[in-house]
């Protein structure tokens, strides 16, 4: 069964801490790794990840593939009350000749002032 | 603006009674998905369609029903065989080519009293 597991599910820090969100992932026919930030209402991409290695940089916020070992880090540096709200790892393959999505529980994740 | 409207953005209904979800998309999209999500879990498929009068059923599709007559548009209908339908429901689009990402609509919140 394809599955996706994040943790930890939740996480309170305080403004201006650096914070590590992992996902790991079981799934046939990989195609690629995503994350998204949700706060409220739809999710809004931030990364997409295909190759291992390759960091992702946007800002304060980073990610980086494993396909050897399968799991993926989400990084997020001198945090901000802005950045809480829920992080979701999804993993894109392809199944029974279209795209699908599998989604991990998600990261909620609360920056304290 | 390009973009995935879904509408009305909260319904409240009584238990048996079936209800639709209206999910548009201006983006040219071919691939359509329905997703739900419960508190504290991740996104969960319900339907996809790769192109018109065509649809999958997805991990947790009893109950529910779609139709794809338009491109644009992507109807779900929460029937009362659903047995917990108290829900956000969010509708995607993406392209179907390699390692694309999927867009998200802002979401309609189900209230079934």
């Amino acid at each position: 069964e394809d599955k996706v597991v994040q943790s930890p599910l939740s996480l309170v820090v305080h403004e201006g801490d650096t914070v590590t969100l992992n996902c790991s992932y079981e799934v046939t026919n990989f195609r690629s790794l995503l994350w998204y930030k949700q706060e409220k209402k739809a999710p809004t991409f931030l990364f997409m990840l295909t190759s291992s290695g390759i960091e992702k940089k946007s800002g304060r916020l980073s990610s980086i593939l494993d396909k050897k070992e399968l799991f993926s880090i989400l990084n997020i540096t001198a945090t901000q009350t802005g950045d809480s709200a829920v992080y979701l790892c999804a993993v894109d393959h392809y199944y029974q000749g279209a795209q699908k999505l599998v989604f991990g529980q998600g990261t909620r994740l609360t920056i304290n002032p | 603006d390009g973009g995935i409207t879904q509408s009305p953005k909260y319904l409240f209904r009584k238990e048996g009674q079936n209800v639709t979800l209206s999910c548009e998309q201006n983006l040219n999209h071919d691939a359509m998905y329905w997703y739900r999500q419960d508190p504290g879990q991740g996104l969960r498929l319900i339907y996809y369609s790769q192109i018109v009068n065509d649809f999958q059923k997805g991990d947790i599709a009893e109950g529910y029903s779609v139709s794809r007559e338009k491109k644009e548009s992507f109807p779900l209908t929460v029937t009362s065989a659903q047995k917990n339908p108290t829900a956000f429901y969010l509708c995607a689009s993406s392209t179907v080519l390699l390692a694309d990402t999927q867009y998200f609509g802002p979401g309609t919140r189900l209230t079934v009293l």
